[in-house]
């Protein structure tokens, strides 16, 4: 069964601080894997997308890495911000019927206190 | 529009009523997807609508919940005899999905409070 596991579920961090979330994933054949951020009252907006071919990506403060043989993901947040605080949700895309379907995780809960 | 839409933004209904929430994706988008988000809580998976296959309901938490998606673009989920647990964010997602093009677009999400 395709599925997309984030751990952890919530997390809570003091300003300045780095984090890293995880997502793990039994989603084959595997096409790409993206991670949305959703503000509070918000629809989740793309981050960063990864292939299958790529190790590490960065956006800023957003460092993603992909490992495709253990199918593993990880977000990195370097020096957070209180603006982070948001959930992250890993979405993983398999091919399947000739279209490109979308698995998502039930996302990781970030809240940065000052 | 140039994103997707969700309507009502905000619902309040008693319990046992009917509800339906619409959801109007970008044009063009062959996949739509139903999420629900309860308070605190992560995504939960409702039903996936790809082209004019049939769709993938396996989400649906009860009989009570049912969608449909008329002419591969508007989809509207009806929530039957509603109870306190469908208290809720229901999010819409739409996806154009080719082979190369995977980004989801979210809705603002319907707030269902059911009293």
């Amino acid at each position: 069964k395709n599925q997309v596991e984030q751990s952890p579920q919530s997390l809570i961090i003091l300003e300045g601080k780095n984090c890293t979330l995880q997502c793990n994933y039994t989603v084959s054949p595997f096409s790409n894997l993206r991670w949305y951020k959703q503000d509070t009252g918000r629809g989740p907006v793309s981050l960063t997308i990864m292939t299958f071919s790529e190790n590490t990506k960065s956006n800023g403060r957003y460092t993603a890495t992909l490992d495709a043989d253990t199918k593993q993901s990880s977000l990195h947040i370097t020096a957070s911000q209180l603006s982070d605080s948001a959930s992250y949700i890993c979405v993983v895309s398999s091919l399947s019927g000739g279209y490109n379907k979308l698995i998502f995780g039930a996302g990781t809960r970030l809240a940065v206190h000052p | 529009g140039a994103g997707v839409s969700q309507s009502p933004s905000n619902k309040v209904t008693e319990k046992g009523k009917d509800v339906e929430l619409r959801c109007d994706p970008i044009s063009g988008h062959t996949a739509l997807y139903w999420y629900r988000q309860s308070l605190g809580q992560g995504l939960e998976f409702l039903i996936y609508f790809q082209g004019n296959s049939a769709p993938d309901k396996s989400g649906l938490p009860s009989d009570r919940f049912s969608a449909e998606r008329t002419g591969g673009s508007v989809s509207t989920l009806t929530i039957q005899r509603t109870q306190q647990e469908d208290s809720a964010v229901y999010l819409c997602a739409s996806s154009l999905q080719s082979l190369t093009n995977t980004e989801a677009f979210f809705g603002q999400g319907t707030r269902l409070t059911v009293v």
